[in-house]
């Protein structure tokens, strides 16, 4: 069964702290992973998007590693702003030729001042 | 930027009516998508629509619910006999051609069934 896991549950760190998200998939045949951002009651956003050959992949502070050895990811987020807290979603996207995205639960990220 | 538009926001219906949840995907869009969040929950793949047919759809996509693309805007979802079960946000996507093109979220609509 296509499954995506992600930990920690939840998190609180202080502003301008690092901090590092992980996630753990099951999904075939693979396509690609991504992360998404999505503040309480909102759409998710993108944050990166790679694929099978892409080891890591950055978007301003927010920096993601694919491993798909051991279909393992990251998203490492560098000098947090109070504007970071949100859920984090790990997301892969099955072969189906029609992107069928398999969502995790997320990682909720409260930064505190 | 465009953006994916959806409406109503916030729609509460009583168990057994019909609701139709709208969005507006991104003009240029090719491939279409719902999905629905029950709170605390993860989001969840619904249905996804190309050339104006299903082109795939998840376990949860009963016959209670259907798509349309009525017109070249518009993409809708009706659930024809809401349950309490059917409470969720559910959210648009669309996106343009190429397996890698980003699908765009909409705001979502958070349905509540009394």
């Amino acid at each position: 069964k296509n499954q995506v896991e992600q930990s920690p549950q939840s998190l609180i760190i202080l502003e301008g702290k690092n901090c590092t998200l992980q996630c753990n998939y099951t999904v075939s045949p693979f396509s690609n992973l991504r992360w998404y951002k999505q503040d309480t009651g909102r759409g998710p956003v993108s944050l990166t998007i790679m694929t099978f050959s892409e080891n890591t992949k950055s978007n301003g502070r927010y920096t993601a590693t694919l491993d798909a050895d051991t279909k393992q990811s990251s998203l490492h987020i560098t000098a947090s702003q109070l504007s970071d807290s949100a859920s984090y979603i790990c997301v892969v996207s099955a072969n189906t030729g029609f992107q069928k995205l398999v969502f995790g639960t997320g990682t909720r990220l409260l930064v505190s001042p | 930027e465009p953006e994916v538009t959806q409406t109503p926001s916030h729609q509460v219906t009583q168990m057994g009516q019909e609701v139709i949840l709208r969005c507006v995907p991104i003009s240029n869009h090719l491939y279409f998508y719902w999905y629905r969040q029950i709170l605390g929950q993860k989001v969840e793949f619904l249905v996804s629509f190309y050339n104006n047919e299903i082109s795939e759809k998840s376990e949860i996509f009963d016959d209670q619910f259907s798509v349309e693309r009525p017109d070249g805007s518009n993409f809708t979802l009706k659930i024809r006999s809401t349950k309490l079960e059917d409470s969720a946000m559910y959210f648009c996507a669309s996106r343009g051609g190429g397996t890698l093109n980003e699908q765009f979220f909409g705001p979502g609509t958070r349905l509540t069934v009394l």
